[in-house]
């Protein structure tokens, strides 16, 4: 089936500083990806849809120039964190727009494994 | 915007019983889809249901999709252990990515 592979799992980084994760689809091309953001015990909160070669859509109240998103292949999105501060912790998922197969030939999406960011 | 809400916010259970969490959009979904997270994983694929009305079965899961399409369940025959977990509805509105619910999260007592 169709996987995400999602780096780094955590990173821990100093306020300032800029982190960048990647999501690849491995298996398949991916025009489309979202990435969303988890704090503890809560929902997955879409920020942005990333469309290859083109510029991403931002959801509201996400800053653009905070989360820079690029998608410049079909199997490659990167979320780069800048002037990364502690309340930007949290964990960082992406998700594919292509599908995964269910038992009946139905359709889900794909997700990375997460990126838990610690800012410190 | 569409706003997606579900409860309980937490059930906790004996092994073996039974366990319901219930799902409701506020826009009409073109479709529904349910995911399992595990503590410190990511969300994977259940299910999608597409039909109003639907029902649909994975061994002790069954899932409804309400007539309006605006509503869900996901329902657990005898919980195991293994069944522990963090459940989220994501609605489909066709237009945009998924909306996912504010999930419920099950614990079960061996």
């Amino acid at each position: 089936g169709a996987v995400v592979s999602q780096h780094p799992s955590w990173v821990i980084c100093k306020s300032g500083t800029s982190v960048k994760i990647e999501c690849r689809s491995l298996d398949f091309q991916a025009t489309t990806m979202f990435w969303y953001r988890q704090f503890p015990k809560q929902s997955l909160m879409l920020m942005a849809t990333s469309n290859e070669g083109s510029k991403a859509t931002y959801e509201q109240g996400v800053e653009k120039d905070k989360f820079l998103i690029n998608h410049a292949s079909l199997t490659l999105s990167t979320l780069t964190v800048t002037s990364a501060h502690p309340e930007d912790s949290s964990f960082y998922i992406c998700s594919a727009r292509e599908l995964v197969r269910d038992t009946r030939a139905n359709y889900g999406y794909t997700f990375g494994s997460g990126t838990r960011l610690t800012v410190v | 915007g569409q706003q997606v809400m579900q409860i309980p916010q937490y059930q906790h259970v004996q092994e073996g019983e039974d366990f319901t969490t219930y799902c409701n959009s506020s826009t009409t979904l073109s479709n529904i889809q349910w995911y399992k997270q595990r503590p410190g994983g990511h969300p994977v694929f259940l299910i999608q249901l597409v039909k109003s009305g639907e029902v649909k079965k994975q061994k002790r899961l069954t899932f409804q999709f309400g007539e309006a399409k605006k509503n869900s369940s996901l329902h657990i025959t005898a919980t195991q252990t293994t069944d522990v977990g963090t459940y989220f509805c994501a609605g489909d509105t066709g237009r945009r990515a998924l909306t996912f619910g504010s999930g419920t999260r099950l614990q079960v007592q061996p």
